[in-house]
């Protein structure tokens, strides 16, 4: 069974930075790109991130490139967001999302996590 | 970037009847496109893919369609389960830039 489990979310005053975690079991975590998808209290669903399988190709939200930096450790079946100068607006629940391909981070997501809740306030 | 709109934003049917939900790219997407369903507090849960081709273990009652800048979601004989918000997402960008429809919310009339 597929699990997807993300950590590292909470209050964070603006500006300050934050590091989310995403641990991944039952499947091949190598074999696979992997995204972050966010979505703020009561609205739709924003694509953050994506990282191939290899981390070779990556790509970023304009609302979030050049402050949020998205790595993967394949040795540990693990995801990460490292998020720079939070800003109110990227107050959401950040869901960490299975791709559907190896290399291609454009892809749709057949695996969710149940996210984790990023508030930026102060 | 691509923008994807949705109509409606909500749609009003009944138990059994048929629900068209609708999706349009700014620009074409090719088959580059899935649909999501996602419920209150629950993660988003994918639907079609490919336009058209239903992902593991949705009914047969769910059906995509179209290509290039128009697309359907159909639900044959809506059931109470499929109460839920309904989104489209192109994924035809390079370098990717992935992006989602604001939604259809399904609700019981």
């Amino acid at each position: 069974e597929v699990q997807l489990v993300e950590s590292g979310g909470g209050l964070v005053q603006p500006g300050r930075s934050l590091r989310l975690s995403c641990a991944a079991s039952g499947f091949t975590f190598d074999d696979y790109a992997m995204h972050w998808v966010r979505q703020a209290p009561g609205k739709g669903l924003e694509w953050v991130s994506g990282i191939s399988w290899n981390s070779g190709s990556i790509g970023y939200a304009d609302s979030v490139k050049g402050r949020f930096t998205i790595s993967r450790d394949n040795a540990k079946n693990s995801l990460y967001l490292q998020m720079n100068s939070l800003r109110a607006e990227d107050t959401a629940l950040y869901y960490c999302a299975k791709g559907a391909h190896r290399g291609a981070v454009a892809s749709y997501f057949d695996y969710w996590g149940q996210g984790t809740l990023v508030t930026v306030s102060s | 970037e691509i923008v994807m709109t949705q109509s409606p934003a909500t749609l009003s049917v009944s138990p059994g009847e048929r629900a068209t939900l609708s999706c349009r790219a700014s620009q074409s997407v090719s088959s580059n496109l899935a649909w999501y369903q996602q419920k209150p507090g629950q993660a988003p849960r994918l639907l079609i893919y490919g336009a058209s081709t239903r992902a593991t273990g949705i009914p047969a009652r769910f059906s995509g369609s179209g290509s290039g800048t128009e697309f359907t979601l159909t639900i044959s004989s809506l059931q109470s389960e499929d109460f839920a918000v309904y989104y489209c997402q192109q994924y035809n960008n390079w370098p990717p830039r992935i992006t989602f429809g604001p939604g259809t919310k399904v609700d019981i009339k």
